[in-house]
This record gives structure tokens, sequence and C-alpha cells, in this order.
């Protein structure tokens, strides 16, 4: 089983809809994160957090909010889709630096 | 503000040949940089970590370089194989924060 797992792994929804997007994770890593990935605009954070009571804002959080369940579970709000939401959303989580982050397979999102 | 640039062309090269993709960034002291590879349609997968006070690390078929006076890091990767066809990623971290910042990779072909 994969360590790091999203749902959905592809989304296709309305301008204005409301819409979860969830990661868990088997490694029992503290530190998790949410990522967009667009063409030419790399990797970029939204939220990270490092443990349940710890969530932070990342460089680019607006029109999106998080939840953080338990220490396995992570989810990403869009309270009101538009349509530059449409991207790869990836999920990572941390422990030690000296092995980096590890990511799920991402979820594809289009907003129409 | 903090920026990270890596060559956005993709980079074609013959098998058996060394691979050196470049990572440079501005306004950032980073005390750890990672590279991360990513397969189309996969979250990145880590790769190797060097920190500010190492100017070189190793790992198999991979070497990693860190000059924090040019801030840029090179990665190569030497008799390279139509399999290490993928995107490569560089990540800056800051003295343990644990907040990362991508660049946008660099998408490598190995010609058989």
């Amino acid at each position: 089983d994969a360590d790091v797992t999203q749902t959905p792994r592809n989304r296709i929804t309305k301008t204005g809809k409301r819409i979860m997007l969830e990661c868990s994770q088997t490694k029992g890593h503290d530190r998790m994160y949410w990522y967009r990935q667009d063409p030419g605009l790399g990797l970029r954070l939204i939220y990270y957090s490092f443990d349940v009571k710890d969530i932070n804002k990342g460089e680019i959080s607006d029109g999106y909010s998080v939840s953080r369940q338990a220490q396995a579970k992570f989810s990403l709000s869009l309270e009101s889709a538009i349509p530059n939401q449409t991207a790869l959303y990836f999920c990572a989580t941390s422990d030690l630096l000296e092995v980096g982050q590890f990511f799920g397979p991402g979820t594809r999102l289009t907003v129409l | 503000s903090q920026k990270i640039e890596q060559n956005s062309e993709a980079l074609n090269i013959q098998e058996g040949k060394t691979a050196t993709l470049t990572c440079n960034y501005t306004n950032y002291s980073p005390a750890y940089l990672q590279w991360y590879r990513q397969d189309p349609g996969r979250g990145p997968v880590f790769l190797l970590l060097i920190r500010e006070n190492e100017k070189e690390k190793r790992k198999e078929r991979l070497k990693v370089t860190f000059d924090t006076t040019l801030k840029q890091s090179l990665f190569h990767i030497t008799a390279s194989q139509p399999a290490d066809s993928a995107t490569y990623l560089c990540a800056l971290e800051g003295s343990g924060t644990y907040k990362y910042i991508f660049g946008t990779g660099t998408r490598l072909k190995v010609l058989a």
C-alpha cells in the first residue's frame, strides 16, 4: 500500500462549488503539506502543518482552507472553486530533512 | 523576493554521457538543498540532500555540488540511461524550518 494517498485522483467541478481534497499517510510523520503544481510555475506551497494543532499558511493560501483531522489526515478545501484553481495538487509529508519529503500521487483538479 | 531558477528548456543527452542540471537561487540563504525526480503524472521522489557546509555529495551515479557563494547547485547523472528521463526539481530549505521552495524543474531526456 502507498505511504501517502490522495483522494480523489481526478475531479472535474464547476465554478462556485465547494470541493475537498483528502490526504492520508501511514508514515507516522507529523509534518504534512499541500502544494499545487502548474506548468511553468513549479510546486507552490498552499498550507503546511507540523502537528495536529499547528497549521500555517504557505505562499498561495488565498481561496483555500485546510483541516488536520489527525496526525495521519490533512484535507484541503476550496470553498468556492474558480477556474484558475485548475491544477495538479500534491500532498506531502516529512520527517527528517535528510530523507526529504514524501509525496502522494496527486489530484488533478479541473474547474470549469 | 526569493527565486529559484532551473533551466526551463529540456535537456537532451545521449545515453552513456553525463547529464548536468543547474539550480540557481537569489535572495535566499538555504541551509539545505534537495533534488527530486518527477515522472509524468506522478509525485516528486526525493533523491539527494546537500547541506550548506558541504561542497559535494554522491549517491551511486548521482553527484550534487553546492556553491553558496555562486548561489548555485549542480546535479550530475553519470553514465546516463533512458530510464533517467524525467523532470528534476531542486528545493531549498532554510535552517531547519522544514518549509521548502521548489524550482520549476528541468526535463531531461536520455536518447538511446
